[in-house]
C-alpha cells in the first residue's frame, strides 16, 4: 500500500514568489495534517482536516498561508507570497481516525528554500 | 496542551539497551504517551504508544510510571539505525499533536 505521497521534494524560490505543496494522503484516512518543520526543531501543526472541514487552523498564518482540502482526500498548502523565515520542510501526515490511539503516517516532506 | 519534556541528546552504544526518558507531569487521564522518531531527511515514523501499562511490540517497549508523569523508551539493543530524534508527544481526546523538540540519539558503532 502507497504511503503519504508529498510533492514536490524541494523547491527553491525568490522571495514574494508564491508556493504550493501537494499531499495524497494514505487510502481511506480521514484525518490530515500539514506541520512546519524548521531546522533543528521538532514539527509545528499549522493545520487538521477531519475530511474536508478544517478543525484545528490556529496556528496557519492566515494572511499568507492557505490550505484546501477538496473532496476529503488530497490536500494542497499555498504560501502567497514567500519569505525568508518561510524556508522550512512542510510535512503532511495522515491518520484513519481523530482517536486517540490512531497512528499518524508522514510523508517525506516538501523542503522550501526562500532565496 | 500537556507538555512533555526530554533531554535534547543522548548516546548509546551499538548493541546495547536504550533508556530515553520523557516527563509529562502535567498529563491528564485520558492522554495517551505517543512515540515518534525521525531518521535524517525523513518523516516521522511512528514507534509505540500506550495509555497506562507498559507496552511491548517490535520496534521497543515503552514502561509508564505509575503515577503516568514519566515514560521511558526502551530499545533492547540499539543499531545503527537507531539514530534518529526520538519525540514523546501526549495525544487526548482533543485529537491535538503536538511534537516538542525531542531526543537525538547517537549510536556509536
Amino acid at each position: 500500500e502507497a504511503g503519504v505521497v508529498q510533492s514536490p521534494r524541494y523547491k527553491i524560490i525568490e522571495k514574494k514568489q508564491p508556493v504550493a505543496f501537494w499531499c495524497n494522503p494514505i487510502s481511506g484516512h480521514n484525518t490530515l495534517y500539514w506541520y512546519l518543520q524548521n531546522l533543528g526543531q521538532g514539527p509545528e501543526l499549522l493545520i487538521r482536516y477531519e475530511n474536508e472541514e478544517a478543525v484545528d487552523d490556529s496556528q496557519l498564518p492566515k494572511d499568507r498561508f492557505s490550505a484546501e482540502r477538496l473532496k476529503g482526500v488530497d490536500s494542497t498548502l499555498k504560501i502567497q507570497p514567500a519569505e525568508l523565515g518561510d524556508s522550512a520542510v512542510y510535512l503532511c501526515a495522515s491518520s484513519l481516525d481523530g482517536l486517540a490511539t490512531g497512528e499518524l503516517f508522514f510523508g517525506e516532506g516538501s523542503r522550501l528554500t526562500v532565496l | 496542551d500537556a507538555k512533555t519534556t526530554q533531554p535534547n541528546s543522548m548516546e548509546s552504544n551499538e548493541e546495547e539497551p536504550v533508556h530515553l526518558p520523557c516527563n509529562h507531569s502535567t498529563i491528564s487521564g485520558t492522554d495517551y504517551i505517543h512515540w515518534y522518531r525521525q531518521l535524517p531527511s525523513q518523516g516521522p515514523e511512528y514507534v509505540i504508544h500506550g495509555l497506562t501499562s507498559n507496552v511491548n511490540n517490535r520496534m521497543a517497549s515503552l514502561a509508564i510510571a505509575e503515577d503516568r508523569k514519566s515514560s521511558t523508551l526502551i530499545l533492547h539493543r540499539a543499531t545503527l539505525r537507531d539514530a534518529a530524534v526520538y519525540y514523546c508527544i501526549l495525544r487526548g481526546s482533543g485529537n491535538q499533536f503536538y511534537f516538542g523538540t525531542g531526543t537525538s540519539l547517537t549510536v556509536i558503532p
